[in-house]
């Protein structure tokens, strides 16, 4: 149980294009998501939480018009990286909490999405 | 800002020796986690601390925490080849914030 899912798991695009990632919990319902960005041999920083029907929270020096999140469902939450450029390339990952659990204390992560931006 | 920190940055050791990975921090928290990733891959929840807890077990895995230190340790005993990942300890307050990871090599 507790699987997240995450499509793509690779894209390559151009730069000036968007591109959508796509995260998924496939067997629980999410009362939040969270979007992780990671470099090279670096670590995880948290770009933003997101809630099902709200508006994300974005961390310091996140720009939301670059990086726009959606949580239309308890399911499914979406990170569309708007008109994208080089040093946008890196690795995305999502994780989710459950919202059975009564601690709220673990984060389910997906597998991530590898964005090359040429 | 960064929370957590692992010591050490890489470490590379023997199958069926044992790895101890160290983890500090700055700030109080709710619990400490450790995660595992292989390369290129997602994170694989390995053990979750609570700040009132000391000590945990999980198979070949032993994590402790010292609320006084702000420090944790994880030790993977007897380990294997299979192990070869990055550890990353990540602290809770009110977000999950990640340490920047040791990197385990064990050798056949």
């Amino acid at each position: 149980g507790a699987v997240v899912s995450q499509h793509p798991s690779r894209v390559i695009c151009k730069s000036g294009t968007s591109v959508k990632i796509e995260c998924r919990s496939l067997d629980f319902q999410a009362t939040t998501m969270f979007w992780y960005r990671q470099f090279p041999k670096k670590s995880l920083m948290l770009m933003a939480t997101s809630n099902e029907g709200s508006k994300a929270t974005y961390e310091q020096g996140v720009e939301k018009d670059k990086f726009l999140i959606n949580h239309a469902s308890l399911t499914l939450s979406t990170l569309t990286v708007t008109s994208a450029h080089p040093e946008d390339s890196s690795f995305y990952i999502c994780s989710a909490k459950s919202a059975a659990d009564p601690y709220q204390e673990t984060q389910y992560f997906g597998p991530g999405t590898r964005l090359l931006v040429l | 800002s960064q929370q957590g920190e692992e010591d050490p940055q890489a470490l590379s050791i023997q199958e069926g020796e044992n790895a101890t990975m160290n983890c500090s921090y700055k700030t109080s928290i709710n619990n400490l986690q450790w995660y595992r990733q292989n390369s290129g891959r997602g994170l694989v929840h390995l053990i979750l601390i609570r700040s009132n807890e000391r000590e945990k077990h999980s198979g070949r895995l032993r994590v402790t925490l010292d609320t006084s230190k702000k420090s944790s340790s994880l030790l993977i005993t007897a380990s294997r080849a299979a192990d070869t990942a990055s550890y990353f300890c990540a602290t809770e307050h009110s977000t999950l914030t990640f340490g920047k990871g040791t990197m385990l090599l064990v050798s056949p």
